[in-house]
């Protein structure tokens, strides 16, 4: 066990909508990071919070959004969804936000759009 | 910019066989260099790394040196078990230099 939660576990919803995946970090570590997996495009990168504010951006799309919140959880936004953003989604936490500290990946939320 | 580029897989092998799975980079510098591993249904999980060139990181039986002449972080276990079937993935840090670019993964399935 990690120590990060990802919630939900699954979620299936349609073309067009609007979900949000959440996720609790591991307890101590300030940075919360949000990569997305599929099959074609890998692990991709999407954003990086350090203690409530944006540090990294990668390859997030403008439908998507995140925010870290005081008490360290962080929200992954993902809007007007469309098939291709059928994915898992993982949050990883960190310690300090630097490489020096390994990074501790959540289970995952599988997202489906259909 | 920095890159890596992963041995494809899948690789099946049998119980106590031998495993490399490749890894090259392309770099400026000699940045840390990792491997994360993802058993079924988990996220990843780190399994060893390096911080420097010439360095050895090593655990559960899995070893990989940082080779700055070939630009190569190899895995590779001398004997491995079922229980080592997963994806393995090399990693290293890339933009910012405070994020994890991730190869394309490689799975690896051990037959009894």
């Amino acid at each position: 066990d990690s120590g990060v939660t990802q919630t939900p576990k699954h979620l299936i919803t349609a073309t067009g909508q609007r979900v949000t995946l959440r996720c609790s970090p591991r307890s101590g570590d300030l940075s919360v990071y949000w990569y997305q997996q599929s099959l074609d495009q890998g692990l991709q990168f999407l954003i990086q919070y350090y203690n409530g504010e944006e540090r990294a951006k990668g390859n997030i799309l403008e439908r998507f959004s995140a925010q870290q919140f005081p008490d360290l959880h962080s929200e992954l936004n993902l809007s007007s969804l469309e098939l291709g953003d059928s994915a898992l989604y993982f949050c990883a936490s960190s310690q300090t936000g630097g490489l020096e500290s390994p990074l501790h990946f959540g289970n995952g939320t599988r997202l489906t759009v259909t | 910019g920095n890159s890596v580029t992963q041995m494809e897989g899948p690789v099946t092998l049998s119980e106590e066989a031998f495993l490399t799975i490749n890894c090259t980079y392309t770099a400026t510098g000699y940045p840390s260099l990792f491997w994360y591993v993802q058993y079924p249904g988990e996220g990843l999980q780190l399994l060893l790394k390096a911080t420097k060139a010439d360095d050895k990181g090593s655990n559960k039986g899995f070893e990989a040196t940082y080779r700055k002449e070939t630009t190569s972080f190899h895995l590779e276990k001398g004997s491995v078990q079922v229980s080592d079937s997963a994806v393995y993935f090399c990693a290293f840090p890339s933009g910012s230099a405070r994020q994890l670019t991730f190869g394309s993964g490689t799975q690896l399935t051990v037959l009894p």
